[in-house]
């Protein structure tokens, strides 16, 4: 069972450049979320969604763009790279929610150069 | 912001003794969630609690959560070198948050052998 996977693991962009972060997950979850996690501050949300074409903002939404048009694949992209946006980011799916345990990816290591 | 704040941010602890991370919102929670992050890895979850005064044991950990389901702790016993790592504790501030998490900035734990 592969539970929830990201693409690329690392990634260096240059300021300006546009990238998705690719996120799919095999459980059949409902929920799925993009954090991003940076030292010292734990982790942020991004953006969610709670089902395919129902997606809303976290706390952190600025510089990217999703969209949910299977329940299996939640992609985040980046419209124009910044260096304040490198960080290491992080997918979640949640089964329902009542269940409330997260399942995370294993994450994607951004530079903005 | 974060709405909820761990302490201490870093904890250095020798192999066997015992320690406690806690875990303080500003406002009552739904229910609160523990994940444990190993170096260089993903967050994994840990446990949730929601009752007012929940205590819940995994072997050599300890979670509480207060009576005003305002706080929640994570005490270990008899600390060993593979509880290294970040643990982080999750705010849901209500049922309707639909797995809206918040999470702390994380208490980043070293074992010193």
């Amino acid at each position: 069972n592969a539970g929830v996977t990201q693409t690329p693991k690392f990634q260096v962009l240059k300021t300006g450049q546009s990238m998705t972060l690719q996120c799919a997950q095999d459980m059949n979850h409902e929920y799925m979320s993009w954090y991003r996690q940076d030292p010292g501050m734990g982790l942020r949300l991004i953006h969610y969604s709670v089902g395919a074409g129902i997606t809303d903002q976290g706390e952190v939404p600025n510089g990217y763009n999703v969209s949910r048009s299977t329940t299996e694949d939640f992609p985040l992209r980046l419209l124009s790279a910044a260096p304040s946006q490198t960080s290491v980011y992080f997918c979640a799916s949640l089964s329902d929610r009542w269940a409330g345990e997260l399942f995370f990816g294993e994450g994607s290591r951004l530079t903005v150069l | 912001g974060q709405q909820v704040m761990q302490i201490p941010q870093y904890q250095h602890v020798q192999e066997g003794e015992d320690f406690t991370t806690y875990c303080n919102s500003s406002t009552t929670l739904s229910n609160i969630q523990w994940y444990k992050q190993r170096p260089g890895g993903h967050p994994v979850f840990l446990i949730q609690l929601v009752k007012s005064g929940e205590v819940k044991k995994q072997k050599r950990l300890t979670f509480q959560f207060g009576e005003a389901k305002k706080n929640s702790s994570l005490h270990i016993t008899a600390t060993q070198t593979t509880d290294v790592g970040t643990y982080f504790c999750a705010e849901v501030l209500t049922t309707d948050s639909w797995g809206k998490l918040q999470f702390g900035a994380g208490t980043q734990v070293v074992v010193t052998p």
